[in-house]
């Protein structure tokens, strides 16, 4: 079946790096993009950017801008993420999932179809 | 950046209940607009696409509705399996953003 399967959890210091993977099966890897979605606790989902799977082009959120990396490797099938100096506001559910699309008219709605169970990361001294 | 505010942020209801639920973006998105639950501890699972288009294998008892900037999400008889907070989010324009959840607790 298809699923998206993420790295564990992880404990980091302000200011290091976190890097975290998410192993895609059961469709072609390369055929849809792989967004990452942040919770924080109590928070709203947030967007933080995509990669199309299949030529690596990528879109980041402003907010993420300059601090994060996504990246693919397509023979392990699998999509990272790297966010770097972490502070204590990037504590949360990072999560991964995969786009679909329906065609609405002359466009594409984009959603997410398959999510990862998410990986908790904590910043803390 | 495109605001997404729900409301309620949070509402008490029984089995059998129907229930709707609102989603307003601060300017027009066409229908690029998707509704999500999520259980506590569980990743989001897509409910709705295109403001109205129901996911293979949801319940036809969920439905959405709305254009431009008013949405709505109606559950016609609440479920015990219900019980969870639902988000909508709008792809009409990077960054795609959420509205904050709506919990639909137990009455």
């Amino acid at each position: 079946q298809v699923q998206l399967v993420q790295s564990g959890a992880a404990v980091k210091k302000p200011g290091a790096s976190l890097k975290v993977s998410c192993k895609a099966s059961g469709y072609s890897f390369t055929s849809h993009a792989i967004h990452w979605v942040r919770q924080a606790p109590g928070q709203r989902l947030e967007w933080m950017g995509w990669i199309n799977a299949g030529d690596t082009k990528t879109t980041y959120s402003h907010k993420f801008q300059g601090r994060v990396t996504l990246t693919r490797d397509t023979s392990a099938r699998t999509a990272y993420m790297e966010l770097r100096s972490l502070r204590s506001e990037d504590t949360a559910v990072y999560y991964c999932a995969r786009t679909a699309r329906q065609l609405v008219g002359d466009h594409y709605c984009y959603y997410m179809d398959v999510w990862g169970k998410g990986t908790t990361v904590t910043v803390s001294s | 950046d495109i605001q997404m505010t729900q409301s309620p942020s949070s509402l008490s209801a029984s089995v059998g209940d129907r229930v709707t639920i609102t989603c307003r973006a601060s300017r027009s998105i066409s229908n690029f607009l998707n509704w999500y639950q999520q259980k506590p501890g569980k990743a989001p699972k897509v409910l709705i696409s295109a403001a109205s288009s129901l996911q293979s294998g949801v319940p036809s008892r969920f439905s959405g509705s709305g254009s431009g900037t008013n949405f709505t999400l109606t559950i016609s008889s609440l479920q015990p399996e219900d019980f969870a907070t639902y988000s909508c989010q709008q792809t009409y324009t990077t960054p795609w953003t959420f509205g904050q959840g709506t919990k639909v607790e137990f009455k």
